[in-house]
């Protein structure tokens, strides 16, 4: 089943107890993303990645790292996480080429809270 | 930066009205995505407009693309209790894959 997973599914952590968020993809998808959503701010992009080792960064990067060093894994890591990061996450991905978007397949989600 | 604003921000109906969401961005868009959230869940792509002026549908859908490609509706017909979700449009920021989510509708559909 073609798929994105995304784990934990639900963190609860301190301030800055470094994280990482894992994804990963069975679709040999080149494009890869992440996002956090706020109610009211909509989907909010952080990073994403063209292809292994092609990274850039989003609308909110700050605070947040990402590596692709496999096509299919694009994990998100939080160095020091303070509140201001407690939210939820989805990673994406979707096929790249002929200059156009493609449909991007979701995770489920997980849920990240910073005390 | 490239904005993308959606209204309404809410929206309830009873079952059988129709609805319709309308997505606006600050810049030309070279295409645009819709999604659907139901809640509790994750996006789901629903659609890709890449012409002017194009229109698409699905069932009782109804997806448009401006002329000036710059704004773009998704129209449901009779809308039904399996209609309830967040709606969201995404366009890229210029030529990349940087994008750019609308702040959503999210629909109720009263019973």
């Amino acid at each position: 089943e073609a798929q994105v997973t995304q784990n934990p599914r639900y963190l609860i952590t301190v301030t800055g107890k470094k994280l990482t968020v894992t994804c990963s993809q069975n679709m040999n998808h080149e494009y890869m993303s992440w996002y956090r959503q706020d109610p009211g701010l909509g989907l909010r992009q952080i990073y994403y990645s063209m292809n292994v080792e092609v990274t850039d960064k989003g609308d909110v990067p700050e605070g947040y790292k990402v590596s692709r060093k496999e096509k299919r894994n694009f994990p998100l890591i939080l160095e020091s996480p303070s509140p201001n990061q407690t939210s939820l996450y989805f990673c994406a991905s979707s096929r790249k080429g002929g200059g156009m978007g493609h449909e991007q397949y979701f995770g489920p989600g997980t849920r990240l809270t910073v005390t | 930066g490239q904005q993308v604003m959606q209204i309404p921000q809410y929206q309830h109906v009873q079952e059988g009205e129709d609805f319709t969401t309308y997505c606006n961005s600050s810049t030309t868009l070279s295409n645009i995505q819709w999604y659907k959230q139901r809640p509790g869940g994750h996006p789901v792509f629903l659609i890709q407009l890449v012409k002017s002026g194009e229109v698409k549908k699905q069932k009782r859908l109804t997806f448009q693309f401006g002329e000036a490609k710059k704004n773009s509706s998704l129209h449901i017909t009779a809308t039904q209790t399996t209609d309830v979700g967040t709606y969201f449009c995404a366009g890229p920021e210029g030529a990349a894959y940087k994008y750019i989510f609308g702040t959503g509708t999210r629909l109720k559909v009263l019973a």
